[in-house]
């Protein structure tokens, strides 16, 4: 089964921090995708990445950047966390945008919850 | 935006079938009815997608109509399990776009 591990479940950080939240996949994807999800706005891509390297903005990027160093790992990163910053976060991952059997078949981590006070 | 529409909350009698629509009117030629659901406070799990026949897995059957502007998701027999939220998006199975999620149905199955 594939495995999306995100570090952290729950976080509390202070207005201005650096905060990373970390993800990693164990079956070798080519896609990955950072999303927040607040009540009554459901989930909001952030970035996404389609290679090492390689990063796309999303629909809310501002606020936020990515890294992605190895295949298997990608960050997302607050450079200074925001109280409107606080919300559950999900990482997902995906075989391969150019694989038409399963291509866009996303898999998600549990989430984390951060709270910026 | 999401290019999907779906009711914002159903309720199923357990043991019943849960028929959960969507309607996707402005589907395109070469683009996928995925549909995903969330069990509260975890990551969306993958259900079923298809293109324009009907597909079953051992989670749920997924009925396309013929002119692909509308799908149906079938839980043949509901458990309090499967209480959660369920999305259906409309999307490329190949190239650089993400999926967009919409807000969903929320299913509530009652015992």
């Amino acid at each position: 089964d594939v495995k999306v591990t995100q570090s952290s479940r729950y976080l509390v950080k202070r207005t201005g921090e650096k905060v990373f939240l970390e993800c990693v996949q164990d079956m070798d994807h080519e896609n990955m995708f950072w999303y927040r999800q607040d009540p009554g706005l459901g989930l909001r891509l952030i970035y996404f990445s389609y290679d090492v390297k390689m990063k796309e903005k999303g629909d809310i990027p501002e606020g936020y950047s990515v890294s992605r160093e190895k295949k298997e790992r990608f960050s997302l990163i607050l450079e200074s966390a925001s109280t409107n910053q606080t919300s559950m976060y999900l990482c997902a991952s995906s075989l391969s945008l150019y694989d038409r059997t399963s291509g866009n078949t996303i898999y998600f981590g549990e989430g984390s919850w951060l709270t910026v006070v | 935006d999401a290019k999907t529409t779906q009711p914002p909350s159903m309720d199923c009698a357990e043991g019943r079938a849960a028929n959960l629509p969507c309607n996707h009117s402005t589907i395109s030629g070469n683009e996928y009815v995925y549909w995903y659901r969330q069990i509260h406070s975890q990551g969306p799990q993958y259900i079923i997608h298809g293109l324009k026949n009907n597909e079953t897995n051992e989670m749920a059957s997924l009925i396309i109509t013929e002119d692909r502007k509308s799908s149906t998701l079938i839980l043949p027999h509901a458990t309090l399990r499967d209480t959660a939220v369920y999305y259906c998006i409309v999307g490329m199975n190949s190239g650089n776009t993400p999926l967009v999620f919409g807000k969903g149905t929320r299913l509530s199955v009652i015992a």
